[in-house]
């Protein structure tokens, strides 16, 4: 029972460029949220999403950042025209289902370097 | 003002100290709690879960959730140099509009062998 899958886990790009992450949830979860992380810092919410639906976005940038999540294949966090202070891990969760009990499991996190 | 505060540490201690963590948090909407801890280029693993007040036993480790001082701690028993990692607490409301959690910014252990 594979848990939840972030590829890649490292990545590494020039300013100006545009990174992908990809995150497939856990076996018969539908829900996916996306989370950040500085250095030293705690894991601050970005969006969150069910198959086909963004239901909570509140916490992504305005512009340049965009995520979705198909019904078919893993969600994907974009983000276009990388700077330098878009270097963070990016974490992935999933859950079941959208109750406030719901437990959330996380992958192992991309790592974004930007040059 | 954070919504939910702690304490970055560096906390060490000896192998075989109780250790405590905290957190404390202003938002009297969460109701669920939890403890969440992360070794080094991880990602966060939940240790426990608890709802509302109450204390909740696992294994060596205790949850305790005081609401009425919006203050929630994690005891760590008889610690182990393999509990050496950041433990960070993360909150929920039943608000339907906030799913997300709300952590706290994490608290580095280190346990001494």
């Amino acid at each position: 029972n594979a848990g939840v899958m972030q590829n890649p886990r490292h990545l590494v790009r020039r300013r100006g460029q545009e990174a992908r992450l990809r995150c497939s949830p856990m076996k018969g979860h539908s829900h996916v949220y996306w989370y950040r992380q500085l250095p030293e810092e705690g894991l601050k919410f970005m969006v969150y999403l069910q198959k086909e639906n963004i239901i909570d976005e509140s916490g992504m940038p305005k512009e340049r950042f965009s995520a979705e999540f198909p019904k078919e294949g893993p969600s994907i966090l974009r983000i276009q025209q990388v700077v330098r202070g878009d270097s963070a891990a990016y974490f992935c969760a999933s859950a079941r289902q959208s109750t406030s009990n719901e437990k959330l499991f996380f992958g192992s996190g991309t790592q974004l370097s930007v040059l | 003002q954070k919504e939910v505060e702690q304490d970055p540490g560096p906390l060490s201690v000896p192998e075989g100290a109780i250790v405590s963590l905290n957190c404390t948090y202003s938002n009297s909407a969460f109701q669920y709690f939890m403890w969440y801890r992360q070794y080094s280029r991880k990602g966060p693993e939940l240790l426990m879960y608890t709802y509302s007040s109450g204390n909740k036993e696992d294994g060596r480790f205790t949850a305790q959730v005081d609401k009425s001082s919006k203050y929630i701690s994690l005891f760590i028993r008889d610690s182990q140099p393999s509990d050496s990692a950041t433990y960070l607490c993360a909150m929920r409301s039943m608000d339907t509009g906030r799913r997300a959690l709300t952590f706290g910014s994490g608290t580095r252990l280190q346990v001494q062998p």
